[in-house]
C-alpha cells in the first residue's frame, strides 16, 4: 500500500536554531512531493512542491526541502526557524500516473518554536 | 482575491441524519477535492471534481456524495450520518492545464460534529 510518514509526532526546536521537520514516502513511480503547514483552526496552506528538477526546492516563509529519491525522502528544513513557525506540518505525495490529483497525507508533525 | 471558502464553519448533527456541506473555489480554479480530516489525522481524500464530472473518489462509502455546479463550486453530503464522520471537512481547488495547478489551495473547513 502506498504511503507517507512523518516519523516524529512533534518537533521542539529554540528560535533562531535550524529546524528539519522529517518525511518519507512508500509511493510507486516518480511521485509529486508537497509540504503544508496547517494554523489551529485554519484550512491548510501550501508551502512547497517538488515535481522534477533540482533536488532542493525553496518555499514560503523561507522554507525549503530536500528530495532524496535513493533515501525516499523529503525533508523539510529551515535555517532559523521563529517562533511564528510554531504549527502543524504535512508532508503530502501524488503517485504518479494518478490522474486524480490525489494526494496521500502522513499524519503530521507538530512544530513548536520556544523562544 | 478571495481564497477558497466554506460553509457552514461548524455543523453538530445526529446519529442517522444528513448534512450537505458547500465550498466555493478560487475564481478560475475549476477543480474542487474533499478532504476528511479527524483529530490528529492527515487528510484523507474523499472526491475530486472537474468541470461538473467525478474524476476521483476515495475509500469512502456511497453515504458520502458531492456534485459540481456549472459556476465551479461544490456540495459533499453524507447521509445516515455515524459517529465516526465527525470530522473537519476540508474543501480544496485548483487551477488546471499549468504546473502551478499541481498545488491546491485549501479553504478553512467545515467542522462536523455527529452526536
Amino acid at each position: 500500500a502506498q504511503s507517507v510518514a512523518q516519523p516524529e509526532d512533534q518537533v521542539n526546536v529554540a528560535e533562531g536554531n535550524p529546524l528539519t521537520v522529517k518525511c518519507t514516502y512508500s509511493v510507486s513511480g516518480n511521485p509529486y512531493l508537497f509540504w503544508y503547514v496547517q494554523y489551529p483552526n485554519r484550512g491548510l496552506q501550501f508551502l512547497l512542491k517538488y515535481i522534477t528538477g533540482d533536488n532542493l526546492v525553496k518555499g514560503s516563509y523561507g522554507f525549503e526541502a530536500e528530495f532524496n529519491k535513493s533515501q525516499t525522502s523529503f525533508h523539510l528544513k529551515k535555517p532559523s526557524a521563529l517562533v511564528s513557525d510554531s504549527a502543524l506540518y504535512f508532508c503530502a505525495v501524488r503517485p504518479t500516473g494518478d490522474s486524480n490529483y490525489q494526494l496521500i497525507w502522513g499524519a503530521g508533525t507538530k512544530l513548536i518554536i520556544k523562544p | 482575491d478571495a481564497g477558497v471558502t466554506q460553509s457552514p464553519t461548524h455543523l453538530i448533527k445526529t446519529r442517522g441524519q444528513h448534512v450537505t456541506l458547500r465550498c466555493s473555489p478560487i475564481s478560475g480554479h475549476k477543480s474542487v477535492s474533499w478532504y476528511q480530516q479527524v483529530l490528529g489525522q492527515g487528510p484523507q481524500f474523499i472526491f475530486q471534481y472537474y468541470e461538473k464530472e467525478e474524476r476521483g473518489r476515495g475509500n469512502f462509502p456511497d453515504r458520502f456524495s458531492a456534485r459540481q455546479f456549472p459556476n465551479y463550486s461544490s456540495e459533499l453530503n453524507v447521509n445516515a450520518l455515524l459517529l465516526g464522520d465527525s470530522a473537519l471537512y476540508l474543501c480544496a481547488s485548483r487551477t488546471t492545464g499549468t504546473w502551478s495547478s499541481y498545488e491546491q489551495y485549501f479553504g478553512p473547513g467545515t467542522r462536523l460534529t455527529v452526536t
